[in-house]
């Protein structure tokens, strides 16, 4: 089935500073691919998604672009804030037989100091 | 407000002990999930069902068992509960099958469960 592999935390930054966190992906095919947050104490949510390549998707001033080449989605943005603080999930569906069924990367912590 | 509810909150329990994890959701959805969280891996799929009437296993589902009567509801159930399920259970849902993959999931508030 797909995998995916994550930019292991946690994740220290700044306030205004400039955020990547690198998602790569093993899959058949080209399956729709996402990034959702968890912030503390909740369930997650769907941040953005990319249904095929070279598809950006972008939310809250974060952005991902689906790249086939390198096999990956890396979440950016140009200054986080404080607000941003969260852990955040790459994920895909586990294989194209069963796309109903999402998995998903071991998360990255992300803290931002004020 | 349209969503999924699960309860219990929080739960501590003694080993060997039955525990019902209880997910409600009121959006129509066809698929529902379990998901256990455990630091550093993650989320793992546990059980999932397209709709209502049909279940299948996730990545992870010795331990666990799950029915499907109607839409709406989508319990987990420990027969026997081990101190290794100890995690945090999300149920979500979500409102398309499709073989794009495409479909967005919607999470619960996730139940806590300690298994002493």
């Amino acid at each position: 089935g797909n995998s995916v592999t994550q930019m292991e935390g946690p994740v220290t930054l700044s306030e205004e500073a400039f955020l990547t966190i690198n998602c790569t992906y093993t899959a058949t095919g080209y399956p729709s691919l996402f990034w959702y947050v968890q912030y503390p104490g909740e369930g997650l949510q769907l941040l953005l998604k990319a249904t095929k390549a070279d598809d950006k998707g972008s939310n809250k001033g974060f952005e991902a672009t689906y790249r086939k080449e390198t096999t990956s989605f890396h979440l950016e943005k140009g200054s986080v804030q404080v607000s941003d603080s969260a852990v955040y999930f790459c994920a895909l569906p586990w294989g194209y037989s069963s796309a109903s069924k999402i998995i998903f990367g071991s998360g990255t912590r992300l803290s931002i100091r004020p | 407000i349209a969503g999924i509810t699960q309860a219990p909150t929080s739960q501590i329990l003694a080993a060997g002990r039955r525990m019902t994890l209880r997910c409600t959701q009121d959006m129509r959805h066809n698929a529902m999930y379990w998901y256990r969280q455990d630091l550093g891996l993650g989320l793992r799929l546990i059980h999932y069902s397209n709709t209502a009437g049909t279940t299948g296993k996730g990545e992870v589902p010795d331990g666990y068992s799950v029915s499907r009567a109607n839409t709406d509801d989508f319990p987990l159930t420990l027969a026997s509960a081990v101190p290794s399920q100890t995690s945090v259970y999300f149920c979500a849902s979500s409102g398309t099958v499709s073989l794009s993959g495409a479909n967005v999931l919607t999470f619960g508030a996730g139940s806590r469960l300690t298994v002493l």
